[in-house]
């Protein structure tokens, strides 16, 4: 079955301590993203990368990297200087980046908490 | 810049009842509309959209009205079922003046809906 797969479902992070979470897709799409969902907040944007071997920040990068050496690899680093980190993280791809005329397609999350 | 707004919720409903879940937006330039639902321990997914003003999306009975004057893009669904239990998202991209957009969605907060039988 194509899909978006994210691992691993929980995830828990010491202070000062730098975590990566897993996005991989075998649909063949060029883009993909890396959304955060706060409580209360609906779903905010890290990252998004619209090609391979290239990304661009979103409205929220700060504290976060990610790297996009395969297409069907999109991995978030959690850095030690992000000081809020406990959300759910969404990783979504996307034939193209035109969103006019794709839709996004969902992994189910990774849920970080801080020990 | 821009946003998406949505009415508060959680919305409880009974099976069958009319359900609305408002939805403004602020954008700068010419914006497509979206919902997007999820259901419980899924991803989202593509509910249906709008790409320009009177548009009208539709799917699995839902339907929304991309209103330029009035800034919404509301949903609506005549008969619920307990099925349509989920938290809707309203969502935006922006567009240039050539209808195509650049890789960014903007996402509203997210309504509960829950539906009782």
């Amino acid at each position: 079955d194509g899909g978006i797969t994210q691992s691993p479902k929980y995830l828990f992070r010491k202070e000062g301590q730098n975590v990566t979470l897993s996005c991989e897709q075998n649909l063949n799409h060029d883009a993909m993203y890396w959304y955060r969902q706060d409580p209360g907040q609906g779903l905010r944007l890290i990252y998004y990368s619209q090609i391979v071997n290239d990304f661009q920040k979103g409205d929220i990068a700060e504290g976060y990297s990610v790297s996009r050496e395969k297409k069907e690899s999109f991995p978030l680093t959690v850095t030690s200087a992000q000081k809020n980190p406990t959300a759910f993280y969404l990783c979504a791809s996307s034939m193209t980046a035109v969103l006019t005329n794709e839709k996004l397609f969902f992994g189910s999350g990774t849920q970080l908490s801080v020990l | 810049g821009n946003s998406v707004t949505q009415m508060e919720g959680p919305v409880t409903l009974s099976e069958e009842a009319f359900l609305t879940i408002n939805c403004t937006y602020t954008a700068t330039g010419y914006p497509s509309l979206f919902w997007y639902v999820q259901y419980p321990g899924e991803g989202l997914q593509l509910l249906l959209k709008a790409t320009k003003a009177d548009d009208k999306g539709s799917n699995k009975g839902f339907e929304a009205t991309y209103r330029k004057e009035t800034t919404s893009f509301h949903l609506e669904k005549g008969s619920v079922q307990v099925s349509d239990s989920a938290v809707y998202f309203c969502a935006l991209t922006l567009t240039n003046a050539g209808g195509t957009s650049y890789g960014k969605l903007t996402f509203g907060q997210g309504t509960i809906l829950t539906v009782h039988p």
